[in-house]
C-alpha cells in the first residue's frame, strides 16, 4: 500500500524567495513519486516525476525535486517564487507496476509581492 | 501529453436527480480513471474505467451509485446517481500514458441543492 503527507498545509514566501514544499511517502514496493500543480478553477497539471532514474528530477517553471530513499522524501524547490507560481501542489505515488495515484493532501503556496 | 476534455464544466443539481460527466480524450489511450475532489481536500481515486469490461470501483465507491460507460478507448462516462448534497465535487478524469505519467482533464464541478 502507498501514502503520502504533505507537511504544511499553506505555505507563504516572498517573490524571489525559495520554494520548498514537503513531501513524504510511504510504500511496500518501489514508488513512482509524482508533483502535480492546480490553478484556481482548473485541473492538474504535471509539474514532474520520478521514476527511478536520476533521484534529482527536474520539471516545469524552474520547479526540481529529489528522491530521497533513506529520508523517504520527494520535496519540491524551486530557487526563486514568482507571482505566478500561487497555487495548490500535491504530491502522489503510486506502486511500479501499478496504476492507482494516491494523493497527499495537497499544500497551498501564497507568493507575497 | 494527451489532450481531455470534459463535459459539463460545472453543473447545478437537485436532490435526488442524476447527472452524466463525460470524458474525452484526443488519442487511443488503455486507461481512464475517475477522481473526486471534495471541496478543500484531495483527490481520491473512484474507479478505472476498463474498456470491454465493468469498472473497477475502489472501497467506498459503488457501482450502483457511480456507474460507468468506457465505449471505446477515447471516451468514458461517470453517472453520479441519486445525489445528495455530500456529492457536491469536482469530479476528473485523467489517462494513463506510456510513460508511466497520469494527465488530467479540468474536472466538472458539481453543486447539489
Amino acid at each position: 500500500a502507498q501514502s503520502v503527507t504533505q507537511l504544511g498545509s499553506h505555505v507563504s514566501v516572498s517573490e524571489g524567495a525559495l520554494v520548498l514544499l514537503r513531501c513524504n511517502y510511504s510504500s511496500s514496493v518501489p514508488p513512482y513519486l509524482f508533483w502535480y500543480v492546480q490553478y484556481p478553477n482548473q485541473g492538474l497539471q504535471l509539474l514532474l516525476k520520478y521514476t527511478s532514474a536520476a533521484t534529482l528530477v527536474k520539471g516545469i517553471n524552474g520547479f526540481e525535486a529529489e528522491f530521497k530513499k533513506s529520508e523517504t522524501s520527494f520535496h519540491l524547490t524551486k530557487p526563486s517564487a514568482h507571482m505566478s507560481d500561487a497555487a495548490e501542489y500535491f504530491c502522489a505515488v503510486r506502486g511500479q507496476g501499478g496504476n492507482k495515484l494516491v494523493f497527499g493532501a495537497g499544500t497551498i503556496l501564497r507568493v507575497k509581492s | 501529453s494527451a489532450v481531455i476534455s470534459q463535459k459539463p464544466s460545472r453543473d447545478i443539481c437537485q436532490r435526488g436527480t442524476s447527472l452524466t460527466i463525460q470524458c474525452q480524450v484526443d488519442s487511443q489511450v488503455t486507461m481512464m480513471f475517475w477522481y473526486r475532489q471534495q471541496p478543500g481536500q484531495s483527490l481520491t481515486l473512484i474507479a478505472t474505467a476498463n474498456q470491454g469490461s465493468e469498472a473497477t470501483y475502489e472501497s467506498g465507491f459503488v457501482i450502483d451509485k457511480f456507474p460507468i460507460s468506457r465505449p471505446n478507448l477515447t471516451f468514458s462516462t461517470l453517472t453520479v446517481s441519486n445525489m445528495s448534497p455530500e456529492d457536491s465535487s469536482i469530479y476528473l478524469c485523467s489517462v494513463a500514458s506510456v510513460r508511466d505519467e497520469q494527465f488530467f482533464g479540468p474536472g466538472t464541478r458539481l453543486t447539489v441543492l
